[in-house]
């Protein structure tokens, strides 16, 4: 069964960066599509970021793009968010999850992590 | 960026009753291949969100048959055929076309 967990969140001062990491297991990592998706405190789901199975393609939310950055480490089966200049409104639960396979049109977000907090605050 | 929207925002629903949420787009969502990226997910009190209907009908094994999306284009809906008590939570609809991928507000559903 796929298993994504998240980790690095934390608490962090304005201005400041932080990376989350994304372990993943029981299936073919270096085969799917990975998303970031987050939910601020009292807010819906926002589509964060994406990146290819091979790294090649890679887009942004325009609230993050040249703020946060997505990659991937393939031998390691670990997603990374790199995300720097933290601002207030960056406060949510980050999730990763799966998304298409290389050989395969769109199945949807099929598997979801368990979400790292990111509190933003002095 | 296509732009989501979803009604109601607010479902209060009655356990064994039918129940319907609806989501449209800026954009259409029909690639040339026939298929509609619209994706329906479900956020469950305390639980991650998880996939309910994909490619705007197709639903992936272990999710139960009184879910069902329709639609195409613009306009789509998820039903649901009897509401149970375990299917409260916050509905969303989300565009997979073109990125960045968009999210609707959210629909909850809970229980009368």
């Amino acid at each position: 069964q796929a298993q994504l967990v998240e980790s690095g969140g934390g608490v962090v001062q304005p201005g400041r960066s932080l990376r989350l990491s994304c372990a993943a297991s029981g299936f073919t990592f270096s085969s799917y599509t990975m998303h970031w998706v987050r939910r601020a405190p009292g807010k819906g789901l926002e589509w964060v970021a994406l990146l290819s199975f091979d790294g090649t393609k890679k887009d942004y939310a325009d609230s993050v793009r040249g703020q946060f950055t997505i990659s991937r480490d393939n031998s390691r089966d670990t997603l990374y968010l790199q995300m720097n200049s933290l601002r207030g409104d960056d406060t949510a639960v980050y999730y990763c999850a799966r998304g298409s396979h290389r050989n395969y049109d769109s199945s949807g977000l099929d598997f979801w992590g368990q979400g790292t907090l990111v509190t933003v605050s002095s | 960026d296509v732009v989501m929207t979803q009604s109601p925002l607010s479902l209060p629903v009655t356990p064994g009753e039918p129940a319907s949420i609806s989501c449209s787009s800026s954009q259409s969502l029909l690639h040339s291949n026939g298929y509609n990226y619209l994706d329906w997910y479900v956020q469950k009190p305390g639980q991650s969100p998880q996939l309910l209907i994909y490619l705007g009908s197709y639903r992936p094994s272990g999710v139960p048959d009184r879910f069902s999306g329709d639609g195409s284009g613009t306009d789509f809906t998820l039903k649901i055929s009897r509401v149970e008590p375990e299917d409260v939570g916050v509905y969303y609809c989300m565009q997979a076309l073109q990125t960045p991928f968009t999210f609707g507000p959210g629909t909850k559903v809970d229980v009368k």
